[in-house]
C-alpha cells in the first residue's frame, strides 16, 4: 500500500512566521512530488514541484527533499494570513501513466 | 499551467438520478484524471481516462456507478449513476501537463444528493 502521511494539523502560526509542512511516503520508488494548496471551496492549486534531492526555493515557497528518508518538506517564509489553507502533498511516479497519491492535507491558519 | 474547466460548477440531485459531469482542458492532453474529495477529507482518485481506450478504475470504484468517456484529447466526461446521499461530494478533473508531467486540476463539481 502505497501511502503519504502528512503530520496532524492544524497549524498555526503568526504573520511573518516560518510555517514548516511536512510529509513521509512509503514507495522508495517515487519520483515526483507536488505541493499543493487548497482554499476552502476551491481546487487544489499547484504550488511547488520537486524532483530531485535538495531545496528547491520559489519565492516565499521552499520545497525540501530527501529521498533517503523519504521526506518532502514545505517551508513558507513570512508567512501571510492569505496563506491560511489546506497544503496537500503528493507524490507520484514518473510515466506516462503517472497518478497521484495524496496525504490527507494540513491545514495552515495564518495569525495577523 | 493548464486551464480546465467543468460543468456544473455544482448541482443538486435526487437519489437514484444520475448526473453527467464535463471537463474541457485547453489543450491535447494524454492523461486525464477523476477525483472524488468529500467533505473534509483528501482527494481520492477514481479513474485514470485515456483517448480511445477504457478508463482504469482504481479499487472500490466500478464502471457501472462512474462511467467515463474519452471521446478525444481534450474532453472528458464522468457520470455518477444511481446517486445515494453518500455520493456527495466535490468531483475534481485533473489533467498532466508538460515534462514532469505535473496535474492542474479543473475547478471541481460540487454534488449534494437528497
Amino acid at each position: 500500500q502505497k501511502e503519504v502521511e502528512q503530520n496532524s494539523g492544524p497549524l498555526s502560526v503568526p504573520e511573518g512566521a516560518i510555517a514548516s509542512l511536512n510529509c513521509t511516503y512509503s514507495d522508495r520508488v517515487s519520483q515526483s512530488f507536488f505541493w499543493y494548496r487548497q482554499y476552502s471551496g476551491k481546487s487544489p492549486e499547484l504550488i511547488m514541484s520537486i524532483y530531485s534531492n535538495g531545496d528547491k526555493e520559489d519565492g516565499r515557497f521552499t520545497a525540501q527533499l530527501n529521498k533517503a528518508s523519504q521526506y518532502v518538506s514545505l517551508l513558507i517564509r513570512d508567512s501571510q494570513p492569505s496563506d491560511s489553507a489546506t497544503y496537500l502533498c503528493a507524490v507520484t511516479l514518473t510515466g506516462a501513466n503517472s497518478k497521484l497519491t495524496f496525504g490527507k492535507g494540513i491545514t495552515l491558519s495564518v495569525r495577523p | 499551467s493548464a486551464v480546465i474547466s467543468q460543468k456544473p460548477s455544482r448541482d443538486i440531485c435526487q437519489r437514484g438520478t444520475s448526473l453527467t459531469i464535463q471537463c474541457q482542458v485547453d489543450s491535447q492532453v494524454t492523461m486525464m484524471f477523476w477525483y472524488r474529495q468529500q467533505p473534509g477529507q483528501s482527494l481520492t482518485l477514481i479513474a485514470t481516462a485515456n483517448q480511445g481506450s477504457e478508463a482504469t478504475y482504481e479499487s472500490g470504484f466500478v464502471i457501472d456507478k462512474f462511467p467515463i468517456s474519452r471521446p478525444n484529447l481534450t474532453f472528458s466526461t464522468l457520470t455518477v449513476s444511481n446517486m445515494s446521499p453518500e455520493d456527495s461530494s466535490i468531483y475534481l478533473c485533473s489533467a498532466n501537463r508538460g515534462q514532469w508531467e505535473t496535474q492542474y486540476f479543473g475547478p471541481g463539481t460540487r454534488l449534494l444528493v437528497l
